[in-house]
């Protein structure tokens, strides 16, 4: 059975870099039939692709052109895991936060969500 | 950027009804289309996967049909732990997902 536990903090002031973690349990982040996810969700924006990682011989990214100048995700081989990192967040970027693996393009496990909030 | 929209925003109904969602899409995605379910503090649940395959686990009163730019989702039979909201979720050019379409209970 797959679960992705997330970490990292609730709240983030505003300018500064939200990070934000994924451990993987049940499969592998190096997998050559998964993508791994990130996505959030806010009453204004719904629910939005951010970006993924993956790996194919070597190691692949594709992120949402709304967020591509600010964010990256890290593989983790050792640690069985991914992070999130958005750079200069302001008040628009609060949302719950969810890691997830695709597979043939379907969201099929999703991790807790984590609140997180931009201010001051 | 696809965009999906789904209708109707929210749709009541009784327990036992048939419900159908439809989710359209701006450009052909030819099938790279899944549905989920959202329950209020939840994770959204995967349903359908590539437009008509049920999910591991869920109950075949879920139903999706569709290709192209157009698609649904069926649910026959509406039970009580049913009313949600679902999402339509195209995956043929980056990713992108509907707004939402609450089932109410009438």
């Amino acid at each position: 059975q797959v679960q992705l536990q997330q970490s990292g903090p609730g709240l983030v002031e505003p300018s500064r870099t939200l990070s934000l973690t994924c451990a993987i349990s049940g499969d592998s982040v190096s997998s050559n039939r998964a993508t791994w996810s990130w996505v959030r969700q806010s009453p204004l924006r719904g629910l939005e692709w951010l970006g993924r990682t993956y790996y194919t011989s070597k190691w692949n990214n594709d992120y949402a052109e709304s967020v591509k100048s600010r964010i990256i995700i890290i593989p983790d081989t050792s640690k069985n895991q991914f992070s999130l990192q958005l750079n200069f967040v302001s008040p628009e970027d609060t949302a719950i936060y969810y890691c997830v693996r695709v597979i043939d393009g379907a969201f099929d496990y999703w991790g807790q969500g984590t609140l997180v909030t931009v201010s001051s | 950027d696809i965009q999906m929209t789904q209708s109707p925003s929210i749709l009541s109904a009784s327990v036992g009804d048939r419900v159908t969602i439809t989710c359209r899409a701006s450009q052909s995605i030819t099938n790279w289309l899944a549905w989920y379910q959202q329950k209020p503090g939840k994770a959204p649940k995967l349903l359908i996967y590539k437009a008509s395959n049920l999910q591991t686990g869920v109950p075949s009163r879920f139903s999706g049909s569709g290709s192209g730019t157009e698609f649904t989702l069926t649910i026959y039979s509406l039970q009580p732990d049913d009313f949600a909201t679902y999402y339509c979720q195209q995956s043929h050019t980056s990713r992108t997902f509907g707004q939402g379409t609450r089932v109410e209970i009438k």
